[in-house]
């Protein structure tokens, strides 16, 4: 089964408008992390937003906000106010397991969506 | 600027032959990971070191192999290239003591086997 799920393929948003880019994952670890990168059109990998499996409060960082469902296993992230320089691919990722400082904490990746910002 | 650096930027060169990608972690990230990122495809993990020592395998092919050495750089050799293997080829570093485990990504190698 995959473990990071990304249903959307591609999407396109109004300038301004509002969007919610959807990831469900699967582990049966209690404890777990949930990421969300930015990759716009030149390559590199931008972190965005971080959701621990314990937090008690959804996530977020400025116009970025991540929808977290424990029960449902989704994380979904929010993008309010869209801008052109949203355009890009965004990718859902999951550390399983505890964070472990002394060796490190591979991320698995979902196939991402492409969210097209339109003027 | 995350701080990772890879290089080369960009590689061209013909199937059978071998290459090696070079990452420079960011200051005092002791884990290396590379990930494969195949055109309009996820990222794939490859292999991740910490301090020198392999700690995690993923999809890995036998024809691919990396080390992390001393200083903490470190390489990804491909070896026997196919058609295939074209992509982006991600390094990313971890900080000690992060409260979120957050992978900061280089800039990537880009990779064309012709």
């Amino acid at each position: 089964a995959q473990k990071i799920t990304q249903t959307q393929p591609g999407m396109f948003v109004q300038e301004k408008e509002a969007v919610t880019l959807d990831c469900t994952y699967d582990t049966s670890d209690p404890s777990y992390g949930l990421f969300w990168y930015k990759q716009p059109s030149s390559g590199e990998m931008i972190f965005l937003i971080y959701q621990g499996s314990y937090d008690q409060q959804n996530a977020t960082e400025g116009r970025y906000s991540l929808n977290f469902q424990k029960a449902r296993k989704s994380a979904n992230l929010v993008i309010s106010a869209s801008h052109l320089g949203d355009s890009a691919m965004y990718f859902c990722a999951m550390r399983e397991g505890p964070l472990n400082n002394n060796a490190g904490n591979m991320l698995t990746f979902g196939g991402g969506t492409r969210l097209m910002v339109k003027p | 600027d995350s701080g990772v650096t890879q290089t080369p930027k960009h590689l061209i060169t013909a199937t059978g032959q071998r290459v090696t990608l070079r990452c420079s972690p960011r200051s005092g990230d002791l884990s290396v990971y590379w990930y494969q990122q195949s055109l309009d495809q996820g990222l794939q993990f490859l292999i991740q070191y910490y301090n020198g020592e392999e700690r995690a395998k993923g999809n890995i092919l036998e024809r691919f192999s990396a080390q992390q050495f001393p200083d903490l750089h470190s390489e990804l050799n491909l070896s026997s290239l196919e058609l295939g293997d074209s992509a982006l080829y991600f390094c990313a570093s971890s900080e000690q003591g992060t409260h979120t485990g957050e992978l900061f990504f280089g800039e990537g190698s880009r990779l064309t086997v012709l």
